[in-house]
This record gives C-alpha cells, structure tokens and sequence, in this order.
C-alpha cells in the first residue's frame, strides 16, 4: 500500500516555465488537497476536491489549476511559474471530510 | 537543509523526559483536532486525534489535551526518545473540509 505518492520530488523551474506535480493515492480516498509549505508558516490550502470531478478553491489558489478525472489522481498545474511560488508542496488525501489527512512526502519547488 | 523549521519556536527536552507542546486555534466551531509529526524532508504524519466533545485523549506515548474554553490544544509526549526530534503541528477541521494548521513547534531532543 504505497498510500499518497508525489513526483517529483525535486525541481527547478525558470519563471514563466508551467509544469505539473503528480499526485496519486492508492486508498481510494474521496478528499484530496494540495498545500504550500512556506519557512514560518502552516500549511496553506492551495486546492482541494471533495470526489471525482469536484474540485474548489482554497486559501491561496492563484497561479495554479488543479483537476480530479479519476479519484486517484490530482494533479497540481503551474501555468506560468513566478518565483514566490518557490516553495514546499505537498498533496493530501482523507477518506471522508473530518477525518486525518494523509500526506505524501512533498515536491520542493525552486522558481529562479 | 531543512528550510520548513527555520522561524519556528523550539522545544528542547532531556532524553527520558516529558514534553509538552501547545498550540492555540482560533475557532470555537472546529470539532476535530489533529496532530501531526514532520521529520526533516519528509511530509506530515499523523500522530492523534481528538473530537471537540472530548477533553483528553490517549495513545501511545502521546496524550492530547482539548480545553475548548481557553481554545487551547496541547499534546504531551511521555519518556521522549531522539527519535521524537521533529516539527510538530496541530490542525483543527471546521465544517466539511476545512483543516487549519498551525505554524508548529521544533522538538529537539537532548542526548
């Protein structure tokens, strides 16, 4: 059971590049999210999805487009990279709302 | 390096004994709580959970306290090993989907 997986683990972007960060779970989890780690702050809420083909906004989405065709997958799209949006991301997952999140291990995403 | 901790308020505890770790949340209407453990290069673990008709709760090794009065949460590690050395942080879940976690407090362990 791999649980929630994340690729890459590592990248480097110039800005203005656009990439995707992978997400995938393995629990056949309804809720997914995506989150931004910044030094001195929580985790922010970027995206979420509540089930297949539902997704919504969190606390600081701009910049990024998120989709859920399949319930294991949510993908996280940078469409043109700015390098405030270097940072820590990392996708979660939970089998219903209110319940612990399960979290992969994280991308670091360096913008220069 | 680890670029998560930098910032952060630091706990630091003699091998063998207590920790105590607190955090504050802002809404009276949250009704789940949720610490997490975070090793350096890695993502949040799940440690404990709470529900807000709760006061305490126990597992091992660790125990969480809810005082809903105050809006405080606390999460109290016994005997604590090198091992615990980590960024701990806690969440509080309002309404359907919403978790909001707090900044977090480095755990450093002394040999």
């Amino acid at each position: 059971n791999a649980g929630v997986t994340q690729t890459p683990k590592f990248q480097v972007l110039k800005t203005g590049q656009s990439m995707t960060l992978q997400c995938a779970q393995d629990m056949n989890h309804e809720y997914m999210s995506w989150y931004r780690q910044d030094p001195g702050m929580g985790l922010r809420l970027i995206h979420y999805s509540v089930g297949a083909g539902i997704t919504d906004q969190g606390e600081v989405p701009n910049g990024y487009n998120v989709s859920r065709s399949t319930t294991e997958d949510f993908p996280l799209r940078l469409l043109s990279a700015a390098p405030s949006q270097t940072s820590v991301y990392f996708c979660a997952s939970s089998y219903r709302s209110g319940a612990e999140a399960f979290f992969g291990q994280g991308t670091r995403l360096t913008v220069v | 390096g680890e670029s998560v901790g930098l910032h952060l308020p630091t706990l630091s505890v003699q091998e063998g004994d207590n920790s105590i770790i607190n955090c504050a949340y802002s809404n009276s209407a949250s009704d789940y709580f949720i610490w997490y453990k975070q090793e350096s290069g890695k993502g949040p673990q799940f440690i404990i959970d709470i529900r807000s008709n709760m006061d305490k709760r126990q597992g091992q090794r660790v125990t969480v306290l809810l005082n809903k009065t105050v809006k405080h949460l606390s999460l109290q590690i016994a005997a604590t090993q090198p091992g615990d050395s980590a960024v701990y942080f806690c969440a509080e879940v309002q309404g359907t989907y919403k978790y909001i976690f707090g900044t977090g407090t480095r755990l450093k362990v002394l040999a």
